[in-house]
């Protein structure tokens, strides 16, 4: 199975900041990779898809990169609904596998 | 617009089987493909496998084999999941997610049902 490590596992922010999440997979996926966020109690909502295109009705402010085995995910500016679980996502050959997500925190 | 509605929430015995459904409405359902992901309290998510309903073969994660079945009923545009030998390790969220194929050839998941609690417990 691919593993995919994310970083940081956890992270306390302000309104405004600007942060970046990363992902590895353990072998090369090209760019067979999604994030998703995820608030408590709820279903993830798809944020990228295919590493860096913005799913439809997701702000701006989000944006993903990488390609092979390194990816980010990018929020230019945290706004108070961003405070959330975010998890990248292999698709490149079954079984699709998660990293084990990302919390993020208000400082 | 997709909408995926699961069943209510369960509990059940150690041993036992549970059978969680998700309806889907809206789109073309014999023409993408649904898959099952869960969620333990407090941790991460772990797909389980999936299924398209047009060719109706399922395919499941390794550590699944032999324990989850994935079934579909075009008629009623209905997704099954069962899973047997559940033990406590199995209380999880269970989800139904929508796979969508991207037109430059990679799977997301677009559309989620809004989870299944399964409790395993004696």
């Amino acid at each position: 199975d691919i593993q995919m490590t994310q970083s940081p596992t956890s992270l306390s922010a302000s309104v405004g900041e600007r942060i970046t999440i990363t992902c590895r997979a353990s072998q090369t996926i090209n760019s067979y990779l999604n994030w998703y966020q995820q608030n408590p109690g709820k279903a993830p909502k798809l944020l990228i898809y295919a590493a860096s295109s913005l799913q439809s009705g997701v702000p701006s402010r989000f944006s993903g990169s990488g390609s092979g085995t390194d990816f980010t995910l990018t929020i230019s500016s945290l706004q108070p609904e961003d405070f959330a679980a975010y998890y990248c996502q292999q698709t490149y050959i079954t079984p699709w596998t998660f990293g084990q997500g990302t919390k993020v925190d208000i400082k | 617009q997709v909408q995926l509605v699961q069943s209510g929430a369960e509990v059940k015995k150690p041993g036992s089987s549970v059978k969680v459904s998700c309806k889907a409405s809206g789109g073309t359902f014999s023409s993408y493909t649904i898959s099952w992901v869960r969620q333990a309290p407090g941790q991460g998510l772990e797909w389980m496998g999936g299924i398209m309903p047009i060719f109706g073969t399922p395919n499941y994660a390794q550590r699944f084999q032999g324990r989850v079945t994935i079934t579909t009923d075009e008629f009623t545009s209905t997704i099954y999941m069962e899973l047997s030998s559940l033990r406590s390790e199995d209380t999880a969220v269970y989800y139904c997610a929508r796979a969508l194929l991207t037109v430059t050839g990679e799977y997301c998941f677009d559309y989620w049902g809004q989870g299944t609690l399964v409790t395993v417990s004696s």
